[in-house]
């Protein structure tokens, strides 16, 4: 039972569109992640959200740019899509980091820009 | 910094084989420590964790142990399935820190023959 929903699964995009990949929790987590997975399975991350109106970049430089005006929601838009963006995307969300509670994934976009 | 060093995969087993995936961590603090696991196409579901020294995390027949003073957390399971055929994450979080991230290792992928 997925309490972190993603959509869409699959996505097969041309150069220069414009995409929004979308991350909905139903668990009222503050915290939320999005990664980006490489070929070889590493996870960058590329935004996090400590709660509403506040959003900031990760590890990894990215092009893309994320959003968070309700809790339970934290898209992720690429303005210009290019084929260096083909990856896989993971969402995840957190009650406690601190405490040791962890994360919960969604189960990710695939993205592929051709 | 905190880091994560897991084992390079990847790697191969028969059915019923004894695993160990061997996961050591550097941090600063006192660290909760997670194993993840990611099936073909999915996103990262959290497969056990502990969150103090001595403390064992157990799930599905795996196991492991926070050892503070070899600073490790080896993944172990007695007897593999093919079903346990997956990518592993070690993954560590600060406790009662405002970083609220977890660290990942680089993931390690495990095949299992029948």
């Amino acid at each position: 039972e997925a309490d972190i929903y993603q959509t869409p699964r699959y996505l097969v995009i041309g150069t220069g569109k414009k995409i929004t990949l979308e991350c909905s929790q139903t668990m009222g987590h503050d915290k939320m992640y999005w990664y980006q997975q490489d070929p070889g399975m590493e996870l960058h991350l590329i935004h996090y959200s400590y709660g509403v109106n506040s959003t900031e970049k990760g590890d990894l430089s990215s092009e893309s740019t994320v959003s968070r005006i309700r809790t339970e929601h934290f898209p992720l838009t690429l303005e210009s899509a290019r084929p260096s963006h083909t990856s896989q995307y993971l969402c995840a969300s957190s009650l406690d980091i601190g405490g040791g509670s962890g994360y919960t994934f969604g189960s990710g976009t695939r993205l592929t820009v051709v | 910094g905190n880091s994560v060093t897991q084992m390079e995969g990847p790697v191969t087993l028969s059915e019923e084989a004894f695993l160990t995936i061997n996961c050591t961590y550097t941090a600063t603090g006192y660290p909760s420590l997670f194993w993840y696991v990611q099936y073909p196409g999915e996103g990262l579901q959290l497969l056990l964790k502990a969150t103090k020294a001595d403390d064992k995390g157990s799930n599905k027949g795996f196991e492991a142990t926070y050892r503070k003073e070899t600073t490790s957390f080896h993944l172990e399971k007695g007897s593999v399935q093919v079903s346990d055929s997956a990518v592993y994450f070690c993954a560590l979080s600060e406790k009662y820190s405002s970083a609220s991230k977890i660290i990942f290792g680089s993931g390690t992928r495990l095949s299992i023959r029948p």
